[in-house]
C-alpha cells in the first residue's frame, strides 16, 4: 500500500517561502505516475496546485505558477513544494498525492499538513 | 469558489440512502468519464471511494454507488452507517486550465 506523508513548517511569515516535503513509501517515485500537490483553505474547497513526474516534467496551476515550484528527488523517495511571497490566502491545508498511471484520478492521498501564513 | 458545485451538506437516517450531487461542465464532468469521489474524516488522509464515474476500488463498500448524467454527477451511499459521517469530494479530469477540479464539499451527517 502505497503512503504519503506531508512535513515542514507549520507557521510561515508573509513574504515568506513555504516548503513541503512529501515522503513516500510502499512505492517508488520513479514509477510510471505523476505526483501532485494540492491545498485547502479554511473553509474553502480544494485546489490543484501543480504536479511532478519522475523525469522532472512539471505542470503548475496557472493562477500559482509565478510562485511554485515542485521538484523531485529520487533518492530519497520524494517530492517537494515551495510557493514563494505568500499571504494570509496562501493558509490553507497542504496535501500530497498519487496520479494513478492512467492519469485518470488522484488514487492516493497524505493526510495533509496545515500552514498558517503569519507573522 | 470551486469549480465544481456540490450540496454543501446532506443528512439521512441510518439504513436510508442518500446522494450527493457534483455539477461541472462540458470540460470536465460532462466531457470525460473520469470523476472521483473521496471520503473525508477529520485530521485523515482523503480515500478514494469511486473512480471513473462508477468503479470501486478494492476494499470499499458495495453501498457506495456512483454515476453520471450530462454534466452532473452523483454518488450515493445506500444503507447509512453511522461510519459514513464524513465529508465527501468530488474530482474531475479537466480540459481547462487545470488537469484536476474539485467540489467544495458535502459534509454528510447521519442523523
Amino acid at each position: 500500500q502505497v503512503q504519503l506523508q506531508e512535513s515542514g513548517p507549520g507557521l510561515v511569515k508573509p513574504s515568506g517561502t513555504l516548503s513541503l516535503t512529501c515522503a513516500v513509501s510502499g512505492g517508488s517515485i520513479t514509477s510510471s505516475n505523476w505526483w501532485s500537490w494540492v491545498r485547502q483553505p479554511p473553509g474553502k474547497g480544494l485546489e490543484w496546485i501543480g504536479e511532478i513526474y519522475h523525469s522532472g516534467r512539471t505542470n503548475y496551476n496557472p493562477s500559482l505558477k509565478s510562485r511554485v515550484t515542485i521538484l523531485v528527488d529520487k533518492s530519497k523517495n520524494q517530492f517537494s513544494l515551495k510557493l514563494s511571497s505568500v499571504t494570509a490566502a496562501d493558509t490553507a491545508v497542504y496535501y500530497c498525492a498519487r496520479v494513478t498511471a492512467a492519469y485518470d484520478h488522484l488514487e492516493y492521498w497524505g493526510q495533509g499538513t496545515l500552514v498558517t501564513v503569519s507573522s | 469558489q470551486s469549480a465544481l458545485t456540490q450540496p454543501a451538506s446532506v443528512s439521512g437516517s441510518p439504513g436510508q440512502s442518500i446522494t450527493i450531487s457534483c455539477t461541472g461542465t462540458s470540460s470536465d464532468v460532462g466531457g470525460y468519464n473520469y470523476v472521483s469521489w473521496y471520503q473525508k474524516h477529520p485530521g485523515k488522509a482523503p480515500k478514494l471511494m469511486i473512480y471513473d464515474v462508477s468503479n470501486r476500488p478494492s476494499g470499499v463498500s458495495n453501498r457506495f454507488s456512483g454515476s453520471k448524467s450530462g454534466n452532473t454527477a452523483s454518488l450515493t451511499i445506500s444503507g447509512l452507517q453511522a461510519e459514513d459521517e464524513a465529508d465527501y469530494y468530488c474530482s474531475s479530469y479537466s480540459i481547462s486550465s487545470t488537469p484536476w477540479v474539485f467540489g467544495g464539499g458535502t459534509k454528510l451527517t447521519v442523523l
